[in-house]
């Protein structure tokens, strides 16, 4: 069975400031990852995903993120967060044309 | 960019009601999905269609609740008899066969379906 843990539940950044929201996984086959986020009172957007090749995924945004198979992780990052960032940030990882199963999220706050 | 839309945005229920939630996937994806988000909660995998019928459900999906795709663009999903835990934000997803090509996997922007 697939699962995804989030390990930060609520960050609160000040703008400019460095962002990294981790992620970790476990799945059995051939991993497809994705970072998802949502705005408040809006739908899900995909932020970014990996299906193979380069581990470093840049998304939209300025968003990036790695993976490190290594690790069964996948972190997200901005170099400098604004505050058009805060939302929830969902991880989450599929397998083919199989389920998606989400983490519980983060929320960012980032105060002006 | 082909979008997944569904409709209503917003729907409101008595307990007890049936209710319809529609969507149209993108039209070249062969497979559809149906999540929901509870207020303040995770996004939960409720089924996986393909090729007319359900290929993987979870145990939320129970006898309450029904798939179809009626006639080749829409795809619904149906909750016979609704309950206050029901409610929710319902998103649809729809995935491409990969065929050689990368995978795609979009969600619809959601239906909001309020039981009273």
């Amino acid at each position: 069975a697939q699962s995804v843990s989030q390990h930060n539940h609520h960050v609160i950044l000040s703008e400019a400031a460095s962002l990294e929201l981790g992620c970790n996984y476990s799945y059995g086959g051939t991993v497809n990852l994705f970072w998802y986020v949502q705005y408040p009172g809006q739908h899900l957007q995909l932020l970014l995903k990996y299906f193979s090749g380069d581990p470093l995924v840049k998304g939209i945004k300025g968003f990036e993120a790695e993976f490190i198979k290594s690790k069964f992780s996948f972190n997200l990052r901005k170099p400098s967060v604004q505050w058009s960032d805060t939302a929830e940030y969902f991880c989450a990882v599929g397998g083919g044309y199989q389920k998606v199963t989400f983490g519980t999220g983060t929320k960012l706050q980032v105060i002006p | 960019e082909p979008e997944v839309t569904q409709t209503p945005s917003h729907q409101v229920t008595q307990m007890g009601q049936e209710v319809i939630l529609r969507c149209v996937p993108i039209s070249n994806h062969l497979y559809f999905y149906w999540y929901r988000q509870i207020l303040g909660q995770k996004v939960e995998f409720l089924v996986s269609f393909y090729n007319n019928e359900i290929s993987e459900k979870s145990e939320i999906f129970d006898d309450q609740f029904s798939v179809e795709r009626p006639d080749g663009s829409n795809f619904t999903l149906k909750i016979r008899s609704t309950k206050l835990e029901d409610s929710a934000m319902y998103f649809c997803a729809s995935s491409e066969s990969a065929q050689g090509l990368g995978y795609g996997y979009t969600f619809g922007s959601g239906t909001r379906l309020t039981v009273v």
